[in-house]
Order: structure tokens, then C-alpha cells, then sequence
């Protein structure tokens, strides 16, 4: 049982590249989310989605975009990189909103 | 004032020591709460959920304190292996809008041998 998958586990970009950071969760959970975590910092929510086909802004969604077309996926986009996107970012998911959330492991991302 | 409150330590305790930490959030219709853990530069993991009535699991107990609006974390005897960051977890409810849970900044905490 993979749980949360995320892929890739570290990534380069130049400032202006776009790139999709994929996450897959097998444990049939409505509920998928998008954080990053800085140093020093807590996590903050990017987007999120409460079922297959919806998305809905977190915290600081700003310079990302996602889609759910299908229940196990969570696509997370940035269109055009910045160099302060460079974070850890970590998808989880739940059951629903007031059950615990299982994370993935995580993306480096490093914007130069 | 922010939604989940921690002291962000850090919490140097000796090896066998107990340890105790505490979170304040805001919004008193909060149902639901959880410590998780967070291992330097990895994902962080659900320690325990909280219970009303108070729950223990193992070496760890959890509380609420509803009137108070605090959840604490009790660990006791503390291990090397204990040594992580401990993050408290609400879900702030109110009129059944709130769709996710909100994150503490994080309680850091080094045992020493």
C-alpha cells in the first residue's frame, strides 16, 4: 500500500519554467491538498480539493494552478516559476475535512 | 491573533524526561484535533488524534481542554528517537465551511542523551 506518491522528489528550474508536480493517493480519499513549508515556517495551504472535478484556493495560491480530473490525482502547476516558489512542497489527502490528513513525501523544488 | 498557536520552542529536555506541550486555537466550534510529528526535512506523520475525554497511547498522552480552548502533549520518558518537531493540528469549523485542517508553526524538540 503506497499511500501518497509524489513524483518528482527534487527539481531544478530557471526563473519563467513551467512545470506540474503529480500527486497520487490509493487509499480512495475525497479530500486532496497542496502545502509548501519553508524554513522556519508551517505549512501552508496552497489549493485543495474535496472530490474528483474541484479545486478551491488555500492560503497562498497565488502563481500556482491544479486539477482533480481524476479521484486518485492531484495535479499542482506553476506556470511560470519565481524564485519564491522555491520550497518543500507535500500533497496530502483524507477521508474528509475533519479526518487526519496522510502526507506524501515530498518535492525540493529549488527555482535559480 | 492566529488560528493555532505553539510555542516554537526549542524544548531541550535529558533522556527519561518528560516533556509537555500545549497549542491554543481560536475558534471555539473546533471538532477536531491531532498531533502530528515532523522529522527534520521529511513529511510529517499523524502522532495521535484527540479526544475529548483525554487519550494515551503508549508513552504519549493527549488532552483538550474545551473552556480553555488548548490541546496539550504529554510524552513521557523521553527517547533520543522522540527528537522531532511536533505540530498541532484543528480543524476550525464554523457553519461547516472550513474544508481543511489548520497547522501549527511547530514545537521543536531535542532529547539529549
Amino acid at each position: 500500500n503506497a499511500g501518497v506518491t509524489q513524483t518528482p522528489k527534487f527539481r531544478v528550474l530557471k526563473t519563467g519554467q513551467s512545470m506540474t508536480l503529480l500527486c497520487a493517493q490509493d487509499m480512495n480519499h475525497e479530500y486532496m491538498y497542496w502545502y509548501r513549508q519553508d524554513p522556519g515556517m508551517g505549512l501552508r495551504l496552497i489549493h485543495y480539493s474535496v472530490g474528483e472535478g474541484t479545486t478551491a484556493k488555500g492560503e497562498v495560491p497565488d502563481g500556482y494552478n491544479v486539477s482533480r480530473l481524476k479521484k486518485q490525482n492531484f495535479l499542482l502547476g506553476l506556470e511560470s516559476a519565481a524564485p519564491s516558489q522555491t520550497s518543500v512542497y507535500f500533497c496530502a489527502s483524507g477521508r474528509n475535512f475533519n479526518q487526519p490528513q496522510h502526507f506524501g513525501d515530498g518535492t525540493r523544488l529549488s527555482i535559480l | 491573533r492566529k488560528e493555532v498557536e505553539q510555542d516554537p520552542g526549542p524544548f531541550n529536555v535529558p533522556e527519561g524526561a518528560t516533556v509537555a506541550f500545549n497549542c491554543t486555537y481560536s475558534n471555539s466550534a473546533s471538532q477536531s484535533f491531532f498531533w502530528y510529528r515532523q522529522d527534520c526535512r521529511k513529511e510529517p506523520k499523524l502522532l495521535m488524534s484527540v479526544y475529548s475525554s483525554g487519550n494515551e497511547d503508549g508513552r504519549f498522552t493527549a488532552q483538550l481542554n474545551r473552556a480553555s480552548q488548548y490541546i496539550s502533549l504529554l510524552i513521557r520518558d523521553s527517547k533520543l528517537s522522540d527528537s522531532a518537531t511536533y505540530l498541532c493540528v484543528v480543524n476550525p469549523v464554523s457553519s461547516g465551511s472550513a474544508r481543511q485542517l489548520t497547522f501549527g508553526s511547530g514545537t521543536q524538540l531535542t532529547v539529549l542523551p
